[in-house]
């Protein structure tokens, strides 16, 4: 059981070069979550997907665009990456709304610095 | 807006229990208090969660208020493993509802 796998745990990009960082859960969760942190900061909600097909903005969504590709897929899109977007994103997928109410399982992150 | 309240920071020494206050004065019936955990630079973990009645399991005892206005979480023997940021949240079981995570507690746990 893999839980949550984000790809790539690194990457480099230079101002203005687009990536899409992968997500994928094995736990057949309805709802999955796109956060970025910033250095000595707490999480900052970018997109959530409540259930496959459905895509919400979060606090801080601008500069970026989600696609759930399926219910195990929630990828996130920087189109044209800016200095500003240099963080760890992390993923995370939420079993709520089952009955089962274990909270959020999170990947590993994806630590993105944008020269 | 953050619906928690947490010191930014608490020692503890190791071996001791360490107790970590939230306060979260505007929570709602239908929420949950979560806490979770991020070690250095990894993905949270969930670490317990509560309505009304106090819980525990083999991480950590979660103590609720009466009034639900505040809470308690105990790490009854603190190693120092357990060093780490500490998140206490409020949220819905709800469909879709999303869990807004605020600056929490560093929790230093020193030999």
């Amino acid at each position: 059981n893999a839980g949550v796998t984000q790809t790539p745990k690194f990457q480099v990009l230079k101002t203005g070069q687009s990536m899409t960082l992968q997500c994928a859960q094995d736990m057949n969760h309805n709802s999955m979550y796109w956060y970025r942190q910033d250095p000595g900061m707490g999480l900052r909600l970018i997109y959530y997907s409540a259930s496959e097909g459905t895509t919400d903005k979060g606090e801080v969504p601008n500069g970026y665009n989600v696609s759930r590709l399926n219910k195990r897929e929630f990828s996130l899109r920087l189109e044209s990456a800016a200095p500003s977007q240099t963080s760890v994103y992390f993923c995370a997928s939420d079993v709520r709304g089952t009955g089962e109410g274990y909270g959020y399982t999170f990947g590993s992150g994806t630590r993105l610095t944008v020269v | 807006d953050a619906k928690t309240t947490q010191p930014p920071s608490m020692d503890c020494a190791e071996g001791r229990a360490a107790n970590l206050p939230c306060n979260h004065s505007t929570i709602s019936g239908n929420e949950y208090v979560y806490w979770y955990r991020q070690i250095h630079s990894q993905g949270p973990q969930y670490i317990i969660h509560g309505l009304k009645n106090n819980e525990t399991n083999e991480m950590a005892s979660l103590i609720i208020t009466e009034d639900r206005k505040s809470s308690t979480l105990i790490l009854p023997h603190a190693t120092l493993r357990d060093t780490a940021v500490y998140y206490c949240i409020v949220g819905s079981m709800e469909y879709g509802n999303k869990l807004v995570f605020g600056a929490g507690t560093i929790l230093r746990v020193k030999s």
